[in-house]
């Protein structure tokens, strides 16, 4: 058990639709990430925090935004949903720059 | 830009041989690399990682991995494969220009055949 928790395991919803996924980090751990994996475009980085402030942007989507709260947590809030978004979403912690540690991810399916 | 390649989509191994899976990497400045592995429906565990220091690394699971800067190289290994090693395997490098963020090669599923 990396310690890095997420709910839902599962995910099925219908195109249009809007979806939160959330993330519990490790404790202690200030930086969270959240990753996307698809068969077509592998493991991409979306998003980073840190201590509840957006650190860095990759590949992530105008339809897709997340927030860290106060507690730490993480939501990866997904909108407008394409079936291209069926995808697996990961969220990472860890504490400095170190190790980062994976939650066991969100299945995602868009009908 | 930081980047990796596994050249391999998939590796068979017999039980009991030993068993490398290859990973190259492209960075400027020095190279952050981590292992992870992946079990199906499970999220990536963490193996090992080489920052600096020696250049063979072990870590979880009897795997090591070997660092050659002349080759950029990041291959891992383990000298007896078991069943239970058959996953898909993922290298990394971090970016340490970029906030940390992990670059992930492609992935290589070990498969080891009793």
């Amino acid at each position: 058990d990396s310690g890095v928790t997420q709910t839902p395991k599962h995910l099925i919803t219908a195109t249009g639709q809007r979806v939160t996924l959330r993330c519990s980090p490790r404790s202690g751990d200030l930086s969270v990430y959240w990753y996307q994996q698809s068969l077509d475009q592998g493991l991409q980085f979306l998003i980073q925090y840190y201590n509840g402030e957006e650190r860095a942007k990759g590949n992530i989507l105008e339809r897709f935004s997340a927030q860290q709260f106060p507690d730490l947590h993480s939501e990866l809030n997904l909108s407008s949903l394409e079936l291209g978004d069926s995808a697996l979403y990961f969220c990472a912690s860890s504490a400095a720059g170190d190790i980062q540690y994976f939650g066991a991810g969100t299945r995602l399916s868009v009908l | 830009a930081q980047s990796v390649a596994q050249p391999e989509d998939q590796v068979n191994v017999a039980e009991g041989n030993p068993l490398t899976v290859k990973c190259t990497y492209s960075v400027s400045g020095n190279p952050y690399l981590f292992w992870y592995v992946q079990y199906p429906n499970r999220g990536l565990q963490f193996l090992l990682k080489y920052i600096t220091g020696d250049n063979l690394v072990k870590g979880s699971y009897g795997f090591e991995a070997e660092f050659n800067k002349s080759q950029t190289s990041f291959h891992l290994k383990k000298p007896s494969a078991l069943v239970s090693d058959s996953a898909l395997y993922f290298c990394a490098v971090r970016d340490p220009y970029n906030t940390d963020k992990l670059i992930f090669g492609t992935g290589t599923r070990l498969q080891v055949f009793p």
